[in-house]
């Protein structure tokens, strides 16, 4: 079993859906948790970053942590064809090393 | 302008020819960090580096070296390349840990026949 589990998709939603990501985990060191995302032919960049349990809002985007379920989330509100891209979800439990998931194709269709 | 730099961009060499992949990063980041991506593992962290002179295996160190002699550059190895290292590989740099924002270079794609 992979310490980080994402499902690979592709998602495929209207202009305007809002947008759920996921992943699941099972090392319950893990204490920061991210989300990067990747446009093609690019490298990752940094989305979101939420340490421990909880929520945090950015604009349209919304990352939600429950650790008793060992679950995270990515929420896009308004959803755009700009917003087309890979999701990564990582995890670390400090230190130096990060898991990164699978990643999520999102397409948005205008 | 803050970035990481990667060369070559893409690479296509043939089984055992020794090569490297080099990353420079501008923005006097501690730690840098190589990971190799492929379809349906998504991205996987070969070596890091937590400081000059200082560098660890990560999850898949098989087959790479790395070296830290300067604090910018952060040289990937690949002594004898064989065609299950044919992927795209990353190399991205933050301020102290892997916990601080990762910045990571436009990618190598790397195919070994």
């Amino acid at each position: 079993q992979k310490e980080v589990e994402q499902d690979p998709g592709p998602l495929s939603v209207p202009e305007g859906a809002i947008v759920s990501l996921n992943c699941t985990y099972s090392n319950s060191a893990f204490q920061y948790f991210m989300w990067y995302r990747q446009y093609s032919r690019k490298g990752p960049e940094l989305l979101m970053y939420t340490y421990s349990s909880g929520n945090k809002e950015d604009g349209r985007f919304t990352a939600q942590v429950d650790k008793s379920s060992k679950y995270i989330s990515l929420f896009i509100r308004d959803s755009q064809p700009s917003d087309s891209a890979t999701y990564l979800c990582a995890m670390s439990a400090g230190g130096f090393k990060t898991i990164f998931g699978a990643g999520t194709r999102l397409f948005v269709k205008a | 302008e803050a970035q990481v730099t990667q060369n070559p961009r893409y690479l296509i060499t043939v089984t055992g020819k020794k090569l490297t992949v080099t990353c420079s990063q501008n923005m006097n980041h501690e730690y840098m960090s190589w990971y190799r991506q492929d379809p349906g593992l998504g991205l996987r962290q070969i070596y890091y580096s937590m400081n000059v002179e200082v560098t660890d295996k990560g999850d898949v160190p098989e087959g790479y070296k790395v070296s830290r002699k300067e604090k910018r550059n952060f040289p990937l190895i690949l002594e004898s390349p064989s065609p299950n290292q044919t992927s795209l590989y990353f190399c991205a740099s933050s301020l102290s840990t892997a916990t601080d924002t990762q910045y990571f270079g436009p990618g190598t794609r790397l195919t070994v026949l």
